[in-house]
């Protein structure tokens, strides 16, 4: 069975500064990987999908990596702000399209 | 439509009430997902409707809870005899059916039992 880590949990940055969130999985038989963010009492927004035969997306400030053999994935957020606060979700895409999700990290960053 | 629509946003109900909530996907996406999620706690897969392929209903916590999806459209999520327990934000999500796609997640309908 698929299981989906995310750590830390929850992590709180100045403004500014640079940042990784971590999302591991048990079972590297995935189709693609896919980040989200969650703003208090809202549905999921999506940022990047990862297709499986990729390593690397790209959006604005941020950049998801995907490293399918050692079942990690990265998402680094360049010089954070303010209105990234939320809390972000990964979910690993596998057979038949299921979605399996991470527990989230909550993010808070501070003016 | 132009996201995943969900409705009603909030929903209070007395407990042993039966309460559907509705979910509008994107227009031609054939794959649509339920999950529910508790205060402060993560996702949890519910079912998951496949195109025509019969529905994965693996998640369904108890015979209480049942979902129907007419064709490619409208998918409602039905609670009978609701409990306090049930109390959590339920989520609908869409995608093309294919390998891995991108997944589109509604606003959610939040449940309240009292």
């Amino acid at each position: 069975k698929q299981e989906v880590t995310q750590i830390p949990a929850a992590l709180s940055v100045p403004e500014g500064e640079n940042l990784v969130l971590n999302c591991s999985f048990t079972d590297s038989a995935i189709y693609n990987l896919q980040w989200f963010r969650q703003d208090p009492g809202k549905g999921l927004t999506s940022l990047l999908l990862i297709q499986s035969s990729q390593r690397e997306q790209t959006s604005g400030r941020l950049n998801a990596s995907l490293d399918k053999s050692s079942g990690r994935s990265t998402l680094y957020i360049a010089a954070s702000q303010p209105g990234d606060s939320a809390t972000y979700l990964c979910a690993v895409i596998t057979a038949g399209n299921m979605l399996t999700f991470g527990g989230g990290t909550r993010l808070m960053v501070k003016p | 439509g132009a996201g995943v629509s969900q409705s009603p946003s909030n929903k209070v109900t007395e407990k042993g009430k039966d309460v559907e909530l509705r979910c509008d996907p994107i227009s031609g996406h054939t794959a649509l997902y339920w999950y529910r999620q508790r205060l402060g706690q993560g996702l949890e897969f519910l079912i998951y409707f496949q195109g025509n392929s019969a529905p994965d209903k693996s998640g369904l916590p108890s015979d209480r809870f049942s979902a129907e999806r007419t064709g490619e459209s409208v998918s409602t999520l039905t609670i009978q005899r609701t409990q306090q327990e049930d109390s959590a934000v339920y989520l609908c999500a869409s995608s093309l059916l294919g390998r891995g796609t991108e997944a589109f997640f509604g606003q959610g309908t939040r449940l309240t039992v009292v």
